[in-house]
């Protein structure tokens, strides 16, 4: 069964410290991964889309890097402010016509 | 550019009852997704449609819940009758192409309780 797993669950950090969030998934033959952010009551905001080709994408203060080989995708986020406070989900998907198989995400507040 | 506009935002109804939601993509995506989410947990693809057609529903419950695109465009998702189970936020995403190469953008979603 493929699965995505982050850890941890919740995770609150100092603002400016950089936050580090992990994404684990079984099968490492994907197609690509895909970082979002889900703010609380709206929908969720693509921030990185990684192809199984490439090992990061950067976006700013973001930089996501994958590792297929060891099942592993991690979202760096530097100098973190109280505006990064939000629930982080990965999602993998398998093939180029396959659906999205989300994890379940972690969620960050950073306190002032 | 509007984003994905979904309605209503929250829907309280009893169990039994019937419900309906609505979606209109960004203009010009081809694909549109309904996704179930439940509390603490990641979203669940319930459908898929490329235009009019629904390509992949292997994950909805076709024995309680009906979806269509009309035209293409806008996309109604139903459930008759609700169960307590069903209360969850129900999210509709749209993206250019079908590819998995491509981004897909997400709807505000619509709240679900179900009594």
């Amino acid at each position: 069964k493929q699965e995505v797993t982050q850890i941890p669950a919740a995770l609150s950090v100092p603002e400016g410290e950089n936050l580090v969030l992990n994404c684990s998934f079984t099968d490492s033959a994907i197609y690509n991964l895909q970082w979002f952010r889900q703010d609380p009551g709206k929908g969720l905001t693509s921030l990185l889309l990684i192809q199984s080709s490439q090992r990061e994408q950067t976006s700013g203060r973001l930089n996501a890097s994958l590792d297929k080989s060891s099942g592993r995708s991690t979202l760096y986020i530097a100098a973190s402010q109280p505006g990064d406070s939000a629930t982080y989900l990965c999602a993998v998907r398998y093939d180029s016509w396959g659906k999205f198989q989300f994890g379940a995400g972690t969620q960050v507040v950073v306190t002032p | 550019e509007a984003g994905v506009v979904q309605s209503p935002r929250y829907k309280i109804i009893e169990k039994k009852q019937p419900v309906a939601f609505w979606c209109n993509p960004i203009s010009g995506h081809n694909t549109l997704y309904w996704y179930r989410q439940n509390l603490g947990q990641g979203p669940e693809l319930l459908i898929r449609y490329e235009n009019e057609e629904a390509v992949d529903d292997s994950q909805l419950p076709k024995d309680r819940f009906s979806a269509e695109r009309l035209k293409g465009v806008d996309s109604t998702l139903k459930i008759q009758p609700a169960e307590l189970g069903d209360s969850a936020v129900y999210l509709c995403a749209s993206s250019l192409e079908a590819g998995g190469t491509d981004t897909q953008y997400f709807g505000p979603g619509t709240r679900l309780t179900v009594l």
